[in-house]
């Protein structure tokens, strides 16, 4: 199946600190997602991202659509506590089938 | 207003027992999604369903099946359970307008435990 790429793997940051990660694919996606899961619960959608170069913000959030269409970004700004997690990319090819990246664990520091 | 409600929240099964996971949402989507999740690999596409009476592989169909009789149910079905089957389920709903999968909500998952 389609391979997502998904780093850094874990990141363990301070309290305000920024943060960024991103996923790519072998093949060109048209639609990308991130989305956030907290222990316990599924994941909740953060960003979606329909059109290449796209720059989208959610708050403290920003996610941007690769020119390339085979990545994408998530950054953070200011990360508080509540940010911890396990944030997943999301990507759509031409199948029409959508592919989850293995996901970033987060854990911001006091 | 609920949203997407799995039904068990945890199941241990005996390997070649049966048993069917529900999913239910309220907020009247086309789209329906049964996904599993497994450490360090992600959420994997089990099958999902375009519509009421439709129904689709995904990326891990095998041993699974499903059922869509009413727009907002989707049945996940194990005939014979198997260990390799242990892992949290998880259901999503999504509306048609950005396409399949765009924008979807999930259930808060069922861990299920095949022994």
């Amino acid at each position: 199946g389609q391979q997502l790429n998904q780093s850094p793997q874990s990141m363990f940051i301070q309290e305000g600190e920024d943060v960024s990660m991103n996923c790519t694919s072998s093949s060109i996606f048209n639609t990308w997602l991130w989305y956030k899961q907290d222990p316990g619960e599924g994941p909740v959608l953060l960003i979606a991202l329909y059109k290449a170069g796209e720059l989208t913000s959610n708050g403290r959030l920003t996610a941007q659509f690769g020119i390339t269409r085979k990545d994408s970004f998530l950054n953070i700004s200011a990360s508080i506590p509540s940010d911890v997690g396990i944030y997943f990319c999301a990507g759509r090819g031409t199948g029409n089938q959508f592919y989850f990246g293995t996901g970033t664990s987060l854990t911001v520091i006091p | 207003n609920a949203g997407v409600t799995q039904t068990p929240k945890f199941r241990v099964l005996k390997t070649g027992q049966s048993m069917t996971l529900l999913c239910a949402q309220d907020m009247n989507h086309e789209y329906m999604y049964w996904y599993r999740q497994d450490p360090g690999m992600g959420l994997r596409l089990i099958h999902y369903s375009v519509g009421e009476g439709t129904t689709a592989k995904g990326e891990v169909p095998d041993g699974y099946n499903v059922s869509r009789l009413k727009k907002q149910n989707f049945l996940l079905g194990l005939e014979s359970a198997a260990p390799s089957q242990t892992s949290v389920y998880f259901c999503a709903s999504s509306d048609r307008g950005r396409g399949l999968l765009a924008e979807a909500f999930f259930g808060q998952g069922t861990r299920l435990t095949v022994v």
